[in-house]
């Protein structure tokens, strides 16, 4: 069965752009979270989506948004990125709604120049 | 107060030592609580959920859950230098709105088994 993929692995932007991270989650999951992993902040929830819908929400400002397909997949976009955009990102697969068990993939890492 | 806590560490075993892990969480009506574990330079890795208040083990390790004190710990019996990682408390936070749960992560425990 194969798990969470995120594309792409690794990122270089420069400040003042935007972003789209992916995320396809495991097959049957529908619930699709994404975190933010800095070494000082550990790890921040952003959002999650379930049945295309936004359910969820953490403490980001309006320049991080996502959106989920009728497929399960799903994107993260980051406009007008800030030196301090720079992170892990990780999308987490839930087979239901959000706060079950989660399995991450392996993260896309963002680096903002 | 932090919604999920941990202490930072680290915490160095020696080999065939065990390793104790804690966790304390504020929201009194959490019901999942989840310990991953992350390698350096790699993502959380699933290895054990607790529901219920008493101890769940699978294989070397053990997860003991206390609801009333609002406490989680994972115990690592016969440690391992592969065990040496960091240790991430997840804990089901109630979002505000009361309808919407979220997994809530303490900042982590780094692990270091010496050989």
């Amino acid at each position: 069965k194969a798990g969470v993929t995120q594309t792409p692995r690794y990122l270089i932007k420069t400040r003042g752009q935007q972003v789209t991270l992916s995320c396809s989650p495991i097959s049957g999951h529908r619930s699709v979270s994404w975190y933010q992993q800095t070494p000082g902040q550990g790890l921040q929830f952003l959002f999650e989506y379930f049945s295309e819908t936004q359910r969820n929400k953490g403490n980001f400002p309006g320049r991080f948004s996502g959106r989920q397909f009728s497929n399960s997949r799903s994107e993260m976009n980051v406009s007008t990125l800030e030196l301090g955009d720079s992170a892990l990102y990780l999308c987490a697969s839930n087979k239901d709604r959000g706060g079950t068990e989660a399995f991450f993939g392996q993260g896309t890492r963002l680096t903002v120049v | 107060q932090k919604e999920v806590e941990q202490n930072s560490g680290p915490l160095s075993v020696p080999e065939g030592a065990i390793a104790s892990l804690n966790c304390t969480y504020s929201d009194r009506v959490s019901q999942s609580f989840f310990w991953y574990r992350q390698y350096s330079g790699k993502s959380p890795e699933l290895i054990m959920s607790i529901y219920s208040n008493g101890d769940k083990e699978d294989g070397r390790f053990t997860a003991q859950l206390n609801k009333a004190s609002q406490y989680v710990s994972l115990l690592i019996r016969d440690s391992q230098p592969s065990d040496s990682a960091t240790y991430l408390c997840a804990v089901n936070i109630i979002t505000s709105g009361g309808s919407n749960y979220k997994l809530t992560f303490g900042k982590g425990t780094l692990l270091t088994v010496n050989p």
